[in-house]
């Protein structure tokens, strides 16, 4: 079965830069979403088509994808960046990524 | 502004079944697909289910096929719903109503707006 892979953790100092991964057989073929997800909140969409903002998501999101990989990038991350991040993509049905939490030092 | 308001979630013992409802406004119900999405305590998340605008077409997670039903009431409720059968202990989660941003089942659109969640434990 088709499966997105994470790195679990992933440390920011505030203001610099954050790279989250997801890994997949051929990702790049697909397309990606990227969901944030607070302690208590409900996950939100912050990329999608690899790359496109939803309204009111800030620019400092952005995102790309290709061969088996697709990522997630934070610039100038803020401290209110700290949460857990999922991609996910489909392949016959939705999947979602093992997840990765930011955390700003 | 798209809401989306789960309810029916509760304490249920192994074998039993629960019926989870999401109420949507703010949004044509009848113009998107719909999915459920669970969160398992401290884990990540699980797509569980989708149907396309009209119902016409369905999917399931292997974990639930053959125990959950999912469907939706257009003409008079704007509601989704999902019929829990066999319920199991490694069912328990918070359950997620998520909005699709296309009509379509399977297109790849995002799930571009989530309700807050109903809670489902499954207990003896």
């Amino acid at each position: 079965s088709y499966e997105l892979t994470q790195p679990p953790s992933v440390s920011v100092s505030p203001g610099q830069t954050a790279a989250i991964t997801c890994s997949g057989d051929k990702l790049g073929d697909k397309h990606a979403s990227w969901y944030q997800q607070k302690p208590g909140q409900s996950p939100v969409l912050v990329i999608y088509e690899d790359k496109k903002r939803p309204s009111g998501i800030p620019e400092r999101f952005s995102g790309s994808n290709s061969g088996n990989t697709a990522t997630l990038t934070i610039s100038g991350t803020q401290a209110m960046d700290e949460a857990d991040y999922f991609c996910q993509a489909w392949d016959r049905i939705a999947l979602f990524g093992t997840g990765t939490k930011v955390t700003v030092l | 502004e798209v809401q989306l308001v789960e309810s029916g979630g509760g304490l249920v013992q192994p074998g039993r079944s629960l019926r989870l409802s999401c109420a949507a406004s703010g949004f044509t119900f009848d113009d998107y697909a719909m999915h459920w999405v669970r969160q398992a305590p401290g884990k990540g998340l699980e797509w569980v289910s989708g149907i396309s605008r009209d119902s016409s077409t369905i999917g399931y997670a292997d974990s639930v096929k053959g125990r959950f039903t999912i469907s939706r009431d257009n003409a008079n409720k704007n509601s989704l719903y999902l019929q829990m059968n066999s319920l199991r202990i490694e069912d328990t989660a918070l359950y997620f109503c998520a909005k699709d941003g296309s009509p379509w089942y399977g297109s790849g659109s995002p799930f571009d707006y989530w309700g807050q969640g109903t809670l489902v434990t499954v207990s003896s």
